[in-house]
């Protein structure tokens, strides 16, 4: 299966809101409410943001928040801080037990 | 707290064999299902495989079917990935992942993940 597509890059000056998209297919995302997204700083391992399209795990920001719609998943970041500075990626169950990630997005605070 | 550690990359030729380890603990090994997820140098994520957490079920992505074997000991807490007929294109960072802490059943996301460890396929 081809990745899931996100926009190469989004940027955001402090204080904004930016909200990554990540299209996918009717194989995809749009049979399942099963997308996370994922925050990598350079050098370092993923880490969780999103969980089941809109849901945060303990100890993230409320900043941070999720969406979907048929197929395509949204993830949106508001009152930016120079630390959301960062790789984002998307992630899909796709069916028979795999997973599928998007490009990535690299987000950049002016 | 939970740790994964990852270990076993390394430089090895094309169509030689590798296998990774991936140790974990401060969590209950035996009721979680494990993923490897890789990295190529500068490049994306990419899922790789899944093992349920009695080791009934596995699944791969289409470019490692038939070449890599994801497979678990829950008495050591471990999880490997055994590598062969290695490619250029297997090069990556190979990180272990857990699956979202559904017991006993899958959640299809990662909540903790190791550090990663880099294998090289170069002549």
């Amino acid at each position: 299966q081809s990745a899931l597509t996100q926009p190469a890059s989004v940027s955001g000056s402090p204080g904004q809101s930016i909200t990554i998209s990540c299209t996918g297919t009717s194989s995809n995302i749009g049979s399942y409410n099963l997308v996370s997204w994922y925050q990598q700083h350079p050098g370092k391992a993923p880490k969780l943001m999103i969980y089941d399209v809109t849901k945060r795990p303990s100890g993230v920001s409320d900043r941070f928040s999720g969406s979907k719609s048929g197929n395509t998943a949204s993830l949106t970041i508001s009152g930016l801080q120079a630390e959301d500075e960062a790789d984002y990626y998307c992630c899909s169950y796709a069916g028979s037990g795999t997973l599928l990630f998007g490009g990535g997005t690299k987000l950049t605070v002016l | 707290q939970v740790q994964l550690v990852e270990s076993g990359g390394g430089v090895v030729q094309p169509g030689r064999s590798l296998r990774l380890s991936c140790a974990a603990s401060g969590f209950t090994f035996s009721t979680s299902g494990m993923h490897w997820v890789r990295q190529a140098p500068g490049k994306g994520l990419e899922w790789v495989a899944v093992i349920w957490h009695d080791g009934t079920t596995k699944y791969y992505t289409d470019s490692v079917k038939g070449r890599f074997a994801v497979s678990r000991d829950n008495s050591k807490n471990t999880l490997y990935l055994q590598m062969d007929s290695l490619r250029a294109e297997d090069t990556a960072v190979y990180y272990c992942a857990r699956d979202g802490h559904c017991i006993s059943t899958m959640c299809y996301f990662f909540d903790y993940w190791g550090q990663g460890t880099l294998v090289t396929v170069s002549s």
